[in-house]
This record gives C-alpha cells, structure tokens and sequence, in this order.
C-alpha cells in the first residue's frame, strides 16, 4: 500500500524558514517524480514544485520560485521542501505527490503569522 | 503561464441528473489533462488521467474528453456522494496548473 507522511508543518513568522518532509513507502520511491501542492484555508489547490526521480531537475510555481527548495534522498524514500522569507499567503495545508497525482498524503499544515 | 479556466464555477443539481463541467486552457496542452474530486476536509482524489482515461476504482458514471484547449468531466447520473468540488489539471508544460475549481451542490 502506498503511504506518503508529511511532517513538519507548524506556526512560524514572516520571514522565517521551515522544511517540510515526506515519508514514503510502498512503492519504489526512486522511480518516481514527486510533487509538492498546498492548499490554503478554504482555497484551491496550488501545484508548487516537482523533482525528478534521480533530483536531477526541478521546477517550481512562480509564487515560490527563489523561496522555496524541493530536493530528496532516494536512500531514505524522502522528500523535503524546504522553505524560506515565509509569507502569510504561504499559508496552507502541503501534500506530498506523487508524478502522476495518483497518490496523496494527508499534508501538514504551515501557518505564517505574527 | 498556462491559465485553466473551469465552467461554472459552481453549480446545483439533483441525484440521477447528468452533469458536464468544462476546463478551458489557455493554450494548447494536448491531452495532459487531469481530474480531481475533493470532499469538505478530505485529501484529492484522481479520477481521469490523460483527459479520457478512468482511475482504477472509480465509477464508470465519470467520463472525460477533449484534447487541445477545451476539456470536459462528465457525471452520467449523479449520485448522492458526488458532490464535492472537482478540479482540473494540466501538465503539459511548467508552471502545473489547476482550474479553479467547480463546486457541485445539492439542489
């Protein structure tokens, strides 16, 4: 069964730094591109970045580009955003993806406020 | 950037009517093309991939179709656990972008 564990949402203030992480398992994580989606509060859902299976390339949405840092390690099946100059409107509930959008996390919810 | 455009954006209807929700891209995006239905307080969940093909598992009242820059889910006979909100999705080229959603209500 395929499970993706994101972790390391909190409350944080403007300006500040967090990096998200994803656990997964059932699958061969290392075959697969992974995407990271928010969510804020009563919102659409907003693709943020991808990374390919090897790290290799990475892509990212305009609102994040230069903040934000996608990256994993294919020795521990995880996935890691990590994410820096926080603004409130990077509020939101963060899935981790996998490529083709078949499979979701529960997200981890990160609140910028002061 | 490619914008994804959903029609309407919300809508009611009632169990048993037949429902067409449409996605318009800005630009051509061949059949790159993804449907989401999301419940209140649940994780998305897939249910067409490259604009026709059905998700394992899901009801064959869903549908979809198109190709280029209008796209179409279609819900043959709506059913009591079908309204939520249904997103599109495109991965032709980068940025991804999502519509913006269609709610489906209960009338």
């Amino acid at each position: 069964e395929v499970q993706l564990v994101e972790s390391g949402g909190v409350v944080v203030q403007p300006g500040g730094s967090l990096r998200l992480s994803c656990a997964a398992s059932g699958f061969t994580f290392d075959d697969y591109t992974m995407h990271w989606v928010r969510q804020a509060p009563g919102k659409g859902l907003e693709w943020v970045s991808l990374i390919s299976w090897d790290g290799g390339s990475t892509y990212y949405a305009d609102s994040v580009k230069g903040r934000f840092t996608i990256s994993r390690d294919n020795s521990k099946n995880s996935l890691y955003l990590q994410m820096n100059s926080l603004r409130t409107e990077d509020t939101a509930l963060y899935y981790c993806v996998t490529g083709g959008f078949d499979y979701w996390g529960q997200g981890t919810l990160v609140t910028v406020s002061s | 950037d490619i914008q994804m455009t959903q029609s309407p954006s919300a809508m009611s209807a009632s169990v048993g009517d037949r429902v067409t929700i449409t996605c318009r891209a800005s630009q051509g995006i061949s059949n790159y093309l993804a449907w989401f239905q999301q419940k209140p307080g649940k994780v998305p969940k897939r249910l067409i991939y490259a604009s026709s093909s059905l998700q394992s598992g899901v009801p064959s009242r869903f549908s979809g179709s198109g190709s280029g820059t209008e796209f179409t889910l279609t819900i043959s006979s709506l059913q009591p656990e079908d309204f939520a909100t249904y997103y599109c999705l495109q991965h032709n080229s980068y940025p991804i972008t999502f519509g913006q959603g269609t709610r489906l209500e209960i009338k």
